[in-house]
């Protein structure tokens, strides 16, 4: 257990709809990232937040967005929903921000879109 | 960005020390070199990490050549618990924020 909490672990939605996917990070962590994963590829950064602000952007579509509250959870907003969306999402967190943290992944939450 | 190359698979038999080799001939004097691994799909574990030195924790051994273009990765004992894809990754980022680009790994199978 990697200390990491992200919910809910498996989701089923249709086209078009939009979802939230939710993520605790470790006690003590203030910088989390979300991660997606689907079959085809490998696992892809999508953006990194740190004490409420975004530090780093990865291929993160315009339909997505993602922000960290002040109690340091982080919600991931997927929305108009397409089957490519399908796959499994990871939040990560670590102490701090840049170089020299290491970063613990959650269990992932499972999004299937049909 | 420093890029690493792995091979896609490896068997090992059990009970055998495995080891999982990562080219990053690329790396800069101040990334630093760090191991995941992911069971099935669950989320990637952290396994070890290293600079220059070799590193040695409760699950691995990291040894890092002296030029820092390539490391290998030591399951001294290998179990079928450690069959998984095996991630080496040099870490992109500056102090402001960092990104953990994750290629294909090494598909490791560790056989009875």
């Amino acid at each position: 257990d990697s200390g990491v909490t992200q919910t809910p672990k498996h989701l089923i939605t249709a086209t078009g709809q939009r979802v939230t996917l939710r993520c605790s990070p470790r006690s003590g962590d203030l910088s989390v990232y979300w991660y997606q994963q689907s079959l085809d590829q490998g696992l892809q950064f999508l953006i990194q937040y740190y004490n409420g602000e975004e530090r780093a952007k990865g291929n993160i579509l315009e339909r997505f967005s993602a922000q960290q509250f002040p109690d340091l959870h982080s919600e991931l907003n997927l929305s108009s929903l397409e089957l490519g969306d399908s796959a499994l999402y990871f939040c990560a967190s670590s102490v701090t921000a840049g170089s020299g943290n290491t970063i613990y992944f959650g269990e992932g939450s499972w999004l299937t879109v049909v | 960005d420093a890029k690493t190359t792995q091979p896609p698979s490896m068997d090992c038999a059990e009970g055998r020390a495995a080891n999982l080799p990562c080219n990053h001939s690329t790396i800069s004097g101040n990334e630093y070199v760090y191991w995941y691994r992911q069971i099935h799909s669950q989320g990637p574990q952290y396994i070890i990490h290293g600079l220059k030195n070799n590193e040695t924790n409760e699950m691995a051994s990291l040894i890092i050549t002296e030029d820092r273009k390539s490391s290998t990765l030591i399951l001294p004992h290998a179990t079928l618990r450690d069959t998984a894809v095996y991630y080496c990754i040099v870490r992109v980022g500056t102090l402001y924020g960092q990104n953990f680009v994750f290629g294909p790994g090494t598909r490791l199978s560790v056989l009875p």
